[in-house]
């Protein structure tokens, strides 16, 4: 099975600091994906990458930044924590570079980050 | 651009009913592809079924079917004798055409279902 895993499970942080949330995925997916999940608003893309070293905004990528350096790990970066970054945040990947349309993601169980 | 709408921020349904979850979307593209997943209070997203558009018929898994209605745009996910395993968010995702490696997959808001004894 395909197994996608998030370092932590509960993370709580103060305001400024620099926040790591990791990744991995061990299925030699190709794309991997960041989301964050807030009550009302669904999920929404943060960022994303096709190819190591390779990154593309999502819908919402003010605050963040990501690093991806091995095809297995994408990290997703808080340079300075704010409240309002307090939220689900949800990592993905998937198999192929071509993006068909019935390619489905696979999901990590999620990190919930609190802001104080 | 493409859009997915769910309604119904939550429902109550008792078990051994079935239910329908509604879902709408927006899209150009010519091809798409629908999805329905499955969030449990533990956090993971789990697939549930996917619908193309080009499909004859509706999608069906085990007791999860899609009502697809192509020229209304909805793809409605009906769960058949409801469990209270079935208790979760449930969220409608569409991927469209265009964009190759970027093709990005784009979520509702998600409906909270309740399943009652």
């Amino acid at each position: 099975d395909v197994k996608v895993t998030q370092s932590s499970r509960y993370l709580v942080k103060r305001t400024g600091e620099k926040v790591f949330l990791e990744c991995v995925q061990d299925m030699d997916h190709e794309n991997m994906f960041w989301y964050r999940q807030d009550p009302g608003l669904g999920l929404r893309l943060i960022y994303f990458s096709y190819d190591v070293k390779m990154k593309e905004k999502g819908d919402i990528p003010e605050g963040y930044s990501v690093s991806r350096e091995k095809k297995e790990r994408f990290s997703l970066i808080l340079e300075s924590a704010s409240t309002n970054q307090t939220s689900m945040y949800l990592c993905a990947s998937s198999p192929s570079r071509t993006g068909k349309t019935n390619e489905k993601l696979f999901f990590g169980s999620g990190t919930q980050l609190s802001v104080l | 651009a493409q859009k997915i709408t769910q309604t119904q921020p939550g429902m109550f349904v008792q078990e051994k009913e079935a239910v329908t979850l509604d879902c709408t979307y927006d899209t150009s593209d010519p091809s798409y592809g629908l999805f329905w997943y499955k969030q449990p209070s533990s956090g993971e997203m789990i697939f549930l079924i996917y619908q193309g558009s080009y499909d004859q018929q509706n999608a069906t898994e085990g007791r999860y079917s899609l009502n697809f209605q192509k020229a209304r745009k909805s793809a409605n996910l009906v769960i058949s004798a409801s469990q209270l395993g079935d208790s979760a968010m449930y969220f409608c995702a569409m991927r469209g055409t265009y964009g190759g490696a970027t093709n990005k997959l784009i979520f509702g808001t998600g409906t909270l279902l309740a399943v009652q004894p």
